[in-house]
């Protein structure tokens, strides 16, 4: 079956360590996508991929970094210097056909808490 | 003000019901729009994918848009038990999606 995998579904930070959250999608999508979600609040993009060895800031990249090594990957990790980082976060994916939005297809999310 | 509002809920209506649920919006330059269906601790499910004004029918689903009035709905009918869920509507003018808070439904047996 084709679809967006998120591992893990849990994760516990502790001060000042990075953690790394996986997306991996096998639906052949150009363009990937990173959100986050809190409570009573919309998504919020953090960092989304057009191409491979490509991408660009969303409305809430600081404390965050991503790569884009490979079409079906785009990990994102939560630095120390995310403040805030206890959130649902989900990764997305669609065909990119330039100025035309493409529906996103979102995996099932990693919980991030501090520990 | 916001890009997107929607009312967060939460709604609770009785099996069999049609359900309304609504987004506005401020920016004119937004053409498409979108709605989606999260279940609790789930990503979102896309539902409806519409560009411009008009209406769309996928099932016991309408979206419908109104730009004149930058106010978009989706219309739930014969409502199920299985419906409950956090709906989100989501919005572009190019490239990047804003998304509404979301509305969150029960659909009591």
């Amino acid at each position: 079956d084709g679809g967006i995998t998120q591992s893990p579904k849990y994760l516990f930070r502790k001060e000042g360590q990075n953690v790394t959250l996986s997306c991996e999608q096998n639906l052949n999508h150009d363009a990937m996508y990173w959100y986050r979600q809190d409570p009573g609040q919309g998504l919020r993009l953090i960092y989304y991929s057009q191409i491979v060895n490509d991408f660009q800031k969303g409305d809430i990249a600081e404390g965050y970094s991503v790569s884009r090594e490979k079409k079906e990957s785009f990990p994102l990790t939560v630095t120390s210097a995310q403040k805030n980082p206890t959130a649902f976060y989900l990764c997305a994916s669609s065909i990119d056909e330039g100025a035309k939005p493409q529906p996103q297809h979102f995996g099932d999310g990693t919980r991030l808490s501090i520990l | 003000q916001k890009e997107v509002e929607q009312d967060p809920g939460p709604l609770s209506v009785p099996e069999g019901a049609i359900v309304s649920l609504n987004c506005t919006y401020s920016n004119s330059a937004f053409q498409y729009f979108m709605w989606y269906r999260q279940y609790s601790r789930k990503g979102p499910e896309l539902l409806m994918y519409t560009y411009s004004s008009g209406n769309k029918e996928d099932g016991r689903f309408t979206a419908q848009v109104d730009k004149s009035s930058k106010y978009i709905s989706l219309f739930i009918r014969d409502s199920q038990p299985s419906d409950s869920a956090t709906y989100l509507c989501a919005m572009s003018a190019g490239y990047a999606l804003n998304f509404g808070k979301g509305t969150s439904l029960l659909v009591t047996p």
